[in-house]
């Protein structure tokens, strides 16, 4: 059961674009929804993440939405980058206090975003 | 402050050995957790250890185990292997003591079995 469904597997963008990653999720326990990059031959780095008692949080060029009726959130990329070219990751983990952060994967979202 | 280091970084092993990995928490951090990812796939969650005991596991079978040490450092050893397993497996840290949640990984070993 893959509890967490990312979109689309793959984007191309041009520079100065907007790229958008959706998520859509269904276990209602999740309370923490973070994003992270991976850069060929890297582990993942979080990017920036959100807990459902806001709709947007925006760090820099980045910003996530979240729609806690719909169970989706999404990853915004302003003013796109040729460095921003990567694989991107939406996750979901149910903190349920404590050290227990599993997080729960989408299954990846590779950017290129052309010069 | 030292990142999340792993070893080996590459290693190839045939059908029904065993492997072991290696994980170094970042400084200050007292959880780790393993993680499984597949080409093209996303990370899967395997286990977290916290104070040295397994706190919570994935969908892995019983041949994937682990050990935490009093210094934080992890091992991963998964025994019988199978063409399946080969993948990047990356170790993350944490701090139990942080509300964030956030999870630092390390680059990864990447497990060929042949």
């Amino acid at each position: 059961q893959q509890q967490v469904k990312q979109s689309p597997q793959s984007l191309i963008v041009q520079k100065g674009g907007i790229s958008i990653i959706n998520c859509a999720y269904e276990n209602t326990a999740f309370d923490y929804f973070p994003w992270y990059q991976q850069f060929p031959g890297k582990g993942p780095a979080l990017l920036i993440a959100i807990r459902p008692d806001v709709s947007e949080k925006k760090e820099g060029r980045f910003t996530i939405s979240f729609n806690k009726s719909a169970k989706q959130f999404s990853l915004h990329i302003m003013d796109s980058q040729p460095g921003d070219s990567a694989t991107y990751f939406c996750a979901a983990s149910n903190s349920g206090g404590g050290s227990n952060y599993k997080l729960t994967f989408g299954k990846g979202t590779l950017l290129t975003v052309n010069p | 402050e030292t990142g999340v280091t792993q070893s080996p970084t590459h290693l190839i092993k045939t059908r029904g050995q065993q492997v072991t990995l290696r994980c170094s928490s970042q400084s200050g951090h007292n959880t780790v957790s393993w993680y499984q990812q597949a080409l093209g796939q996303g990370p899967q969650f395997i286990f977290q250890y916290y104070r040295e005991e397994e706190n919570g596991r994935g969908n892995f079978p019983p041949r994937f185990s682990g050990l935490q040490f009093p210094n934080y450092s992890s091992e991963l050893n998964v025994n019988a292997l199978e063409l399946d397993d080969s993948a990047l497996y990356l170790c993350a840290s944490s701090s139990s003591g942080r509300a964030t949640g956030e999870l630092f990984f390390g680059e990864g070993s990447r497990l060929t079995v042949l």
